[in-house]
């Protein structure tokens, strides 16, 4: 099975400041790979699926990049409303693995 | 407006036996798979199984496999997962989400249901 990997596990970082976050699968998987939010005590939500779609109604701050094996997951300018973990999960064939997540502070 | 409601969480003994509901709303229940996602206590995020459209063919992940069967019935636009021996570690949110992507081999889930709890303890 494939495994995702992301880092950093968590990180702290100023209103306004670009964030970068990497997910890595162990196999290449194409472009099959999405991103989720889940904000403290709320239920996940889709953000960007073909590794850089951006899902209707999600603010343009966020974008995805990559394909195969390396995954990138960027919020250009960090809002207070951002805090929240973001997993990605690859979605090529079952099982549907999701990576362990990163957890986004404001500084 | 898409909605997913789960039911049938609760408490129930290592061993025992639980089936989870979920109620779709505001779109072709036939045309979509549908699949359950965990979240243990403090935990990430764990997809547990996934059926087709049509629900003849469903996945599921090893951690369940054997233990855990997933079903739908069109009719009624709901889903369920039957889980069975449960264990300890089975605890958890369990979240029921819509597949979107055309094939039950490659999909992302676009819409949540709230979760509901499934806590497994003597």
């Amino acid at each position: 099975d494939t495994q995702m990997t992301q880092s950093p596990s968590s990180l702290s970082a100023s209103v306004g400041d670009r964030v970068t976050i990497t997910c890595r699968a162990s196999q290449g998987i194409s472009n099959y790979l999405a991103w989720y939010q889940q904000k403290p005590g709320k239920v996940p939500k889709l953000l960007i699926y073909a590794a850089s779609t951006l899902q209707s109604g999600v603010p343009s701050r966020f974008s995805g990049t990559g394909s195969g094996t390396d995954f990138t997951l960027t919020i250009s300018s960090l809002q207070p409303e951002d805090v929240a973990t973001y997993y990605c999960q690859k979605y090529s064939i079952a099982p549907l693995t999701f990576g362990p997540g990163t957890k986004v502070a404001i500084k | 407006e898409v909605q997913l409601l789960e039911s049938g969480g609760g408490l129930v003994q290592p061993g025992g036996s639980l089936r989870l509901s979920c109620a779709a709303s505001g779109f072709t229940f036939s045309s979509y798979a549908m699949s359950w996602i965990r979240q243990a206590p403090g935990k990430g995020l764990e997809w547990v199984s996934v059926i087709s459209a049509s629900g003849d063919i469903t996945y599921y992940a090893d951690s369940v496999k054997g233990r855990f069967t997933m079903s739908r019935d069109n009719s009624k636009n709901t889903f369920y997962l039957q889980m069975n021996s449960l264990r300890a570690e089975d605890t958890a949110v369990y979240y029921c989400a819509k597949g979107e992507g055309g094939s039950i081999n490659y999909y992302y889930m676009d819409v949540w249901g709230k979760g509901t709890t499934v806590t497994v303890s003597s």
